[in-house]
C-alpha cells in the first residue's frame, strides 16, 4: 500500500471548516484513499473513501486531485466532538487490511 | 444493528502467561482483522480472517495466533507474554468485499492488555 504523510496536528475553531489534508504521492490506479478517526481510547471510525472522485456523506467531504497525489478530508462545521486522531490510509482493492500511519490530532477549540 | 463486540474490555497478566481475546463482528460480515495499538508503535495490523482462513498476517512473531470460527466470531491468542505485548488490541469486522477497495472496516471498542 502507498505511504500517505499527514501533518502532525491541527487546530480548528469549533463552527469552522476543518480541512485535512493527506499526501500520497505513490498511489497506484487501483488504490483506494480512505479515511478514519479516532477519538481517544476509542475503536478507529470510519468516515469516507474514494478512488478518484470527490465524495461526500453525512459526516464530511473528500476532495481527491486530479493526479490523485493528493487528497484533503473536509468536515464541514467542525464540533468538539470531531476533536480525535484523522488517519488517511491508501488500500489496494482486494486488501482489506489497513496500514494506518501516525495520522493528524485535530484539535476543535470553543 | 449491533457493533463489533470485543471481550474482555480489560485484563491483566503477568509475564509468561497466555491470553485470549474474543470478537464478535457484525452480523453477515465475513472478515474479521486484528490490529495492534500501542503509543510508541501506534496502530499495527496483525492479522485477517475471512471464511475462517488466514488471509493476510502483519509482521508480529508466532507468539500471536489467531482463528476464525463458522460463525466469523474470532479469537485471537498470544502465548509467553512479555511486557512489550501491554497494548489495546482492536478487532475489526467488514463484508470482505473483494471489489472498491474492500469496504469500511467497523471496528470494535477493544481489548486493553496489560502484561506486569
Amino acid at each position: 500500500d502507498a505511504k500517505t504523510t499527514q501533518p502532525p496536528s491541527m487546530d480548528c475553531a469549533e463552527g469552522r471548516a476543518a480541512n485535512l489534508p493527506c499526501n500520497h504521492s505513490t498511489i497506484s490506479g487501483n488504490e483506494y484513499v480512505y479515511w478514519y478517526r479516532q477519538i481517544h481510547s476509542q475503536g478507529p471510525q470510519y468516515i469516507i473513501h474514494g478512488l478518484k472522485n470527490n465524495e461526500t456523506n453525512e459526516m464530511a467531504s473528500l476532495i481527491i486531485t486530479e493526479d490523485r497525489k493528493s487528497s484533503t478530508l473536509i468536515l464541514p462545521h467542525a464540533t468538539l466532538r470531531d476533536t480525535a486522531v484523522y488517519y488517511c490510509i491508501v488500500r489496494n482493492t482486494g486488501r482489506r487490511a489497513l496500514t494506518f500511519g501516525s495520522g493528524t490530532r485535530l484539535q476543535v477549540q470553543p | 444493528k449491533a457493533g463489533v463486540t470485543q471481550t474482555p474490555r480489560y485484563l491483566i497478566k503477568t509475564r509468561g502467561q497466555q491470553v485470549t481475546l474474543s470478537c464478535s463482528p457484525i452480523s453477515g460480515h465475513r472478515s474479521v482483522s486484528w490490529y495492534q495499538q500501542t503509543p510508541g508503535q501506534g496502530l499495527q495490523f496483525l492479522f485477517e480472517y475471512f471464511s475462517e482462513t488466514q488471509r493476510n498476517k502483519g509482521n508480529f512473531p508466532g507468539r500471536f495466533s489467531g482463528r476464525q470460527f463458522s460463525n466469523s466470531r474470532s479469537e485471537m491468542n498470544v502465548s509467553t507474554l512479555e511486557l512489550g505485548d501491554s497494548a489495546l488490541y482492536l478487532c475489526a469486522s467488514s463484508l470482505g468485499l473483494a471489489q472498491g477497495g474492500g469496504g469500511e472496516l467497523f471496528f470494535g471498542e477493544g481489548s486493553r492488555l496489560t502484561v506486569l
